[in-house]
């Protein structure tokens, strides 16, 4: 079954600290990871994303950490701020779809406080 | 350029009556794509429509949903006698082919 597992389900750090979002994955199949932040009656927005050929992609305060052997990803933000306050999906996508493909996680609420 | 619009932002039906949810693409997109985010949830895809077909429906429910994007005018995500598990945030997504999918703000279905 195609699955993205996401923890933890919510975060609190204070501000300047570097919380952690994991997501695991058992399809083989997907090969395309973005990351997508959502605020309160927003929709998604795509955040950073990254392809199993790398192990880790920085944008700005925001990097993934891939690891392919253990089919785990990782967000990390650095000097967290209290604007970062969203919630956070990771999502995965096959090697042959768009959109229509995407897998999401269950997402984790993230508090930064100031 | 506008993004992706989606109207009504907030849709209150009754059991039993119908609910029709529309979405505009961004310009230039031809692509569609409807996710259903129930409360605490990760958002689900539900179908994907190119103008005039439907290419993959296989998140969609077998019974009272149905979807559209016709040739002229938004895609539509249309859900007959609504029950209070219909009761969600329903988004929509368009791209271009193979690029990266934008979200509108998506409507909040409540059934009472």
């Amino acid at each position: 079954q195609q699955q993205v597992k996401q923890s933890p389900q919510s975060l609190i750090v204070q501000k300047g600290g570097i919380p952690i979002i994991n997501c695991a994955y058992e399809n083989t199949a997907f090969d395309y990871f973005p990351w997508y932040q959502q605020f309160p009656g927003k929709g998604p927005a795509l955040l950073i994303a990254i392809r199993p050929d790398v192990s880790e992609k920085k944008e700005g305060r925001f990097t993934i950490s891939f690891n392919k052997s253990a089919k785990q990803f990782s967000l990390h933000i650095m000097d967290s701020q209290p604007g970062d306050s969203a919630t956070y999906f990771c999502a995965a996508i096959p090697f042959s779809g768009s959109a229509r493909q995407l897998t999401f996680g269950s997402g984790t609420q993230l508090t930064v406080l100031p | 350029n506008a993004g992706v619009m989606q109207n009504p932002r907030h849709l209150v039906r009754r059991r039993g009556q119908e609910a029709r949810l529309r979405c505009s693409p961004m310009k230039g997109h031809s692509h569609v794509y409807w996710y259903r985010q129930l409360p605490e949830e990760g958002l689900k895809f539900m179908v994907y429509l190119q103008k005039e077909n439907i290419i993959d429906e296989s998140g969609m429910p077998k019974e009272r949903f149905s979807a559209e994007f016709p040739k002229e005018g938004p895609s539509i995500l249309r859900i007959q006698q609504v029950v209070r598990g219909d009761s969600a945030a329903y988004f929509c997504a368009s791209s271009t082919v193979n690029t990266e999918a934008f979200f509108g703000q998506g409507t909040r279905l409540t059934v009472v």
